[in-house]
C-alpha cells in the first residue's frame, strides 16, 4: 500500500507569508505526528493527533504554528507570518496506536521549507 | 524530561570495518528505543527497535541491545558497506503519556571503498 505522502516537496516563501503543508497518512493509521528537522535543532516534535482525542500541541514553537486533522485522515500544518528561522524540513509520520509501545512510526519524505 | 544523546559525527570508516555508534538516554519509566536511518535524499526509515530491557534489535546486519543499567542503546555492525553511508538517529518513545519520538542529534556515517 501507499506510504505517508506529503506536499509540496519543496516550498520557498517570503518572510511574512503564510504557508500550508499537507500530510496524507497511511490508511487506517489513527496516530499522526508532525516533526521538524533543522540544522540547529535536529529532529523535534511539533504536534500529535490520536483518533478523536484533543491533539497534543506541546511541541509547537509559537502561536504562529497550528495544525488540523480532518476526518481522522489528512492533516495540514499551517505557519503564519513565516520567519527565516522556520526554514526546515517538516516531516509527517503516522502509526497504528492502541497503547502498545512498539508500533512503528512511518515517515513521509518531508516538505523542505525555505523562508527568504 | 526525556533526552537522547548520540556520539557526534561524522564517522568515517573503510569498507568492512566494525561500526559502533553510541547512544544513551534519559527517561522515566520504561521507554521503547529505536534506531532510524536516513539515506541520502530519502526519508527516515526504522532500522531496528527494542521495547524492554535486554532486548536486542537487529536488521540488515545492524544490532543494538537495550541496556537499562547503563541507559544505553549502542548501534553496532560487524562489517560496514559503502551502501550503509547515511545519517543514523537514536530515538525513544515513552511508555505513558505522549507517544511522539524523542530523537538524538543524528550521526553521519561515511563508508569509503
Amino acid at each position: 500500500g501507499a506510504g505517508v505522502s506529503q506536499s509540496p516537496s519543496n516550498k520557498v516563501t517570503e518572510k511574512g507569508k503564510d504557508v500550508e503543508l499537507r500530510c496524507d497518512p497511511i490508511s487506517g493509521h489513527t496516530a499522526l505526528y508532525w516533526y521538524r528537522q533543522s540544522l540547529g535543532q535536529g529532529l523535534e516534535f511539533l504536534i500529535y493527533f490520536q483518533g478523536n482525542s484533543a491533539p497534543d500541541k506541546s511541541g509547537l514553537p509559537s502561536d504562529r504554528f497550528s495544525a488540523e486533522r480532518t476526518g481522522g485522515s489528512v492533516s495540514t500544518l499551517t505557519i503564519q507570518r513565516t520567519q527565516q528561522e522556520d526554514s526546515a524540513v517538516y516531516l509527517c509520520a503516522s502509526s497504528l496506536e492502541s497503547g502498545s509501545l512498539s508500533y512503528e512510526q512511518y515517515f513521509g519524505p518531508g516538505t523542505r521549507l525555505t523562508v527568504t | 524530561g526525556n533526552s537522547v544523546t548520540q556520539m557526534e559525527g561524522p564517522v568515517t570508516l573503510s569498507e568492512e570495518a566494525f561500526l559502533t555508534i553510541n547512544c544513551t538516554y534519559t527517561a522515566t519509566g520504561y521507554p521503547s528505543l529505536f534506531w532510524y536511518v536516513q539515506y541520502p535524499g530519502e526519508g527516515l526509515q526504522l532500522l531496528l527497535k527494542a521495547t524492554k530491557a535486554d532486548d536486542k534489535g537487529s536488521n540488515k546486519g545492524f544490532e543494538a541491545t537495550y541496556r537499562k543499567e547503563t541507559t544505553s542503546f549502542h548501534l553496532e555492525k560487524g562489517s560496514v558497506q559503502v551502501s550503509d553511508s547515511a545519517v543514523y538517529f537514536c530515538a525513544l518513545k515513552r511508555d505513558t503519556g505522549r507517544r511522539a519520538l524523542t530523537f538524538g542529534s543524528g550521526t553521519r556515517l561515511q563508508v569509503q571503498p
